[in-house]
């Protein structure tokens, strides 16, 4: 099993652009979520999923959107960035309480 | 609001120098107490879940502790393969997991 992965592992943007985080995990886990890391703020919540076909908001959803086609497959679109934005990003899926997180994506909004 | 602190934010110690690591929550119907170990430039990685006071777990030289308001990460006899941010967790009924910042663990050889 290849757990979670996500790619790119590092992105640089310039203000405005828009792109697409990937996350993929081949445990067949139902639930799916995407963090983004600041320096003393912890991990929080941006978007997660149930299931395919179901995502909500988490804590920071302003600025990106998500979509669960496949139980597999999560990703984390940037719509417009901003340099707000820039982060380590990480996609975790669970099945239970505990969820395990993928490698993260280190993005950078100039 | 679901609340979770950590303490210290920074600890260093000598190898073979027990310690221990504090997580304090505040969060009503708690479905369970999370540890996760990350290292520089990685994803977290779980240790630990823990779901009611009193209950205990343990994983090689680390040991996780939980009462009503606060969780303990025991380390015993550390080595510098043990350095590492230590992450604790929060998931109360219906809501989303909620996560401290962390403490960062250095232990010098």
């Amino acid at each position: 099993n290849a757990g979670v992965t996500q790619t790119p592992k590092f992105q640089v943007l310039k203000t405005g652009q828009s792109m697409t985080l990937q996350c993929a995990q081949d445990m067949n886990h139902e639930y799916m979520s995407w963090y983004r890391q600041d320096p003393g703020m912890g991990l929080r919540l941006i978007h997660y999923s149930v299931g395919a076909g179901i995502t909500d908001q988490g804590e920071v959803p302003n600025g990106y959107n998500v979509s669960r086609s496949t139980t597999e497959d999560f990703p984390l679109r940037l719509l417009s960035a901003a340099p707000s934005q820039t982060s380590v990003y990480f996609c975790a899926s669970s099945r239970g309480l505990a969820q395990f997180f993928g490698p993260g994506t280190r993005l950078t909004v100039l | 609001e679901d609340q979770v602190t950590q303490s210290p934010e920074a600890l260093r110690l000598q190898e073979g120098e027990s310690s221990s690591l504090n997580c304090s929550y505040t969060v009503s119907g708690l479905r369970g107490l999370f540890w996760y170990r990350q290292d520089p430039g990685k994803g977290p990685e779980f240790l630990f879940t823990l779901y009611s006071a009193g209950e205990e777990k343990e994983k090689e030289r680390l040991k996780a502790t939980l009462t009503k308001k606060e969780s303990f990460l025991h380390i015993t006899a550390p080595k510098p393969e043990d350095s590492a941010t230590y992450l604790c967790a929060v998931q109360a009924a219906g809501q989303n997991f909620v996560f401290g910042p962390g403490t960062r663990l250095s232990v010098l050889p």
